[in-house]
């Protein structure tokens, strides 16, 4: 079974643009969650969709998007880039119900200039 | 809410040692708690996950982690480093209830010295 997979891998961008990253969940997996991880603020939740639903949102600010197409694949978007946006982003799947583990992808390395 | 604690950012063991990561969590009602390791430019791999059957789970590459109610702990162990286990190791935490979102700690940097 194919892991999930995240494009682009890396990412340059400068200030001010927006970016869409994408994800491909495990084949079956309908949760998919987004995840931002800088070395200042290690791991932060930015979101979980479900059925094509926001279920979760973590204390990020409105540039920060997301939305989960019928097929389960899902796009964050961060518009108007700014310095502290550089990170590595991470997406990661998992089935529906408790105890389920999540499974990641390699993440996409955004670096704003 | 739940939240998890991992105590000591930066580990440093010697090759053949015993390996201990802490972990305690925050929970209100019984948890799923997960042990995940990085290494560098890649994501998160589970290593093993707890869901209430057996108090000591063991995972991969010899890893292992003992639920302990009492202490809201759940510490990693591995009884021999070898240096391919100097990563980035998460906990995180879920209860199940607010969709599948997960808790991660900050991390604990493991390396392993020759």
């Amino acid at each position: 079974k194919a892991g999930v997979t995240q494009t682009p891998r890396y990412l340059i961008k400068t200030r001010g643009q927006q970016v869409t990253l994408s994800c491909s969940p495990i084949s079956g997996h309908r949760s998919v969650s987004w995840y931002q991880q800088t070395p200042g603020q290690g791991l932060q939740f930015l979101f979980e969709y479900f059925s094509e639903t926001q279920r979760n949102k973590g204390n990020f600010p409105g540039r920060f998007s997301g939305r989960q197409f019928s097929n389960s694949r899902s796009e964050m978007n961060v518009s108007t880039l700014e310095l502290g946006d550089s990170a590595l982003y991470l997406c990661a799947s998992s089935l529906e119900g408790q105890g389920y583990e999540q499974y990641f992808g390699p993440g996409t390395r955004l670096t704003v200039t | 809410a739940q939240s998890v604690t991992q105590l000591g950012s930066h580990v440093s063991v010697s090759e053949g040692a015993l390996v201990l990561l802490r972990c305690n969590y925050s929970s209100s009602v019984p948890p799923y708690l997960f042990w995940y390791v990085q290494y560098p430019n890649q994501g998160l791999q589970l290593l093993l996950k707890y869901t209430s059957a057996a108090t000591l789970v063991k995972g991969i590459n010899g890893f292992e982690a003992e639920f302990k109610k009492s202490e809201t702990s759940f510490h990693l162990t591995k009884p021999s480093a070898h240096m391919s286990d100097a990563a980035e190791y998460f906990c995180a935490v879920s209860d199940g209830r607010t969709g599948n979102q997960f808790y991660f700690g900050t991390g604990t940097s493991l390396t392993v010295i020759p």
